[in-house]
């Protein structure tokens, strides 16, 4: 069974940085595209970053220059760094696994439970 | 990339079928068979109902299916039920590289 686990979120002040995690089991995050995906509070999904199989990273435009995503091959965890946090930032943030090939193909077939990111002075 | 346009509402009465569009650009949902749909409850996380237009993952019932045509993709859930009731979002993947969402459908069952 996949398991993604999400942690790192805050409150923090505009300006400031923070550091998701996103723990993984049942899968090797390595093998996949691994994503972070957002959804302001009653409102919708955002794709914000996905870090391919080779390495490749990619942004939305609302994050480009600001947010960096990684992983740690030997620790099986996919990481998202946020500099420079906006109030607009304020989010729940998901990591979310897509497959690329089989069933789930280029969608989010895995989803973390979240972890809420609130940035408000 | 701009959001993917969904309606933001739609309702149907028990055991009628409803069907939610998805509009994109040539960028996105007209260059790739790469659309995907999402259920999901307040609280919870998304749920992948639907993958490359028209697949199901194992376990989601056939009364959901998908289609697409040019720039435009389609959720049509038939014999609609209570349990249907959830907002669905709408996916693409684009010529950038990257992912679209669209803003989202409240579906209610009346």
């Amino acid at each position: 069974e996949v398991q993604l686990v999400e942690s790192g979120g805050g409150l923090l002040q505009p300006g400031g940085s923070l550091r998701l995690s996103c723990a993984a089991s049942g899968i090797t995050v390595s093998n996949n595209y691994m994503s972070w995906v957002r959804q302001t509070p009653g409102k919708g999904l955002e794709w914000v970053s996905v870090i391919y199989t080779g390495g490749s990273t990619f942004y939305a435009e609302s994050v480009t220059g600001r947010f960096t995503i990684s992983r740690d091959n030997s620790k099986n965890t996919l990481f998202l760094q946020m500099n420079s946090l906006r109030v607009e930032d304020t989010a729940v943030y998901y990591c979310a696994r897509s497959p690329y090939s089989g069933s789930g193909s280029y969608g989010f077939d895995s989803w973390g439970q979240g972890t809420l990111v609130t940035v408000s002075s | 990339q701009s959001a993917l346009t969904q309606p933001a509402s739609v309702s149907g009465s028990p055991g009628q079928s409803i069907t939610i569009s998805c509009t994109g650009t040539s960028s996105d949902i007209g260059t790739f068979s790469y659309v995907s749909w999402y259920h999901q409850r307040p609280g919870k996380a998304p749920k992948l109902m639907i993958f490359d237009v028209n697949k199901r993952p194992s376990g989601v019932s056939d009364r959901f299916s998908g289609s697409k045509s040019g720039n435009t993709a389609s959720l049509t859930i038939s014999g609609l039920q209570a349990e249907d009731e959830a907002d669905y979002y709408c996916c693409s993947y684009t010529r950038s590289n990257t992912w679209v969402f669209g803003g989202g459908t409240k579906v209610t069952v009346l």
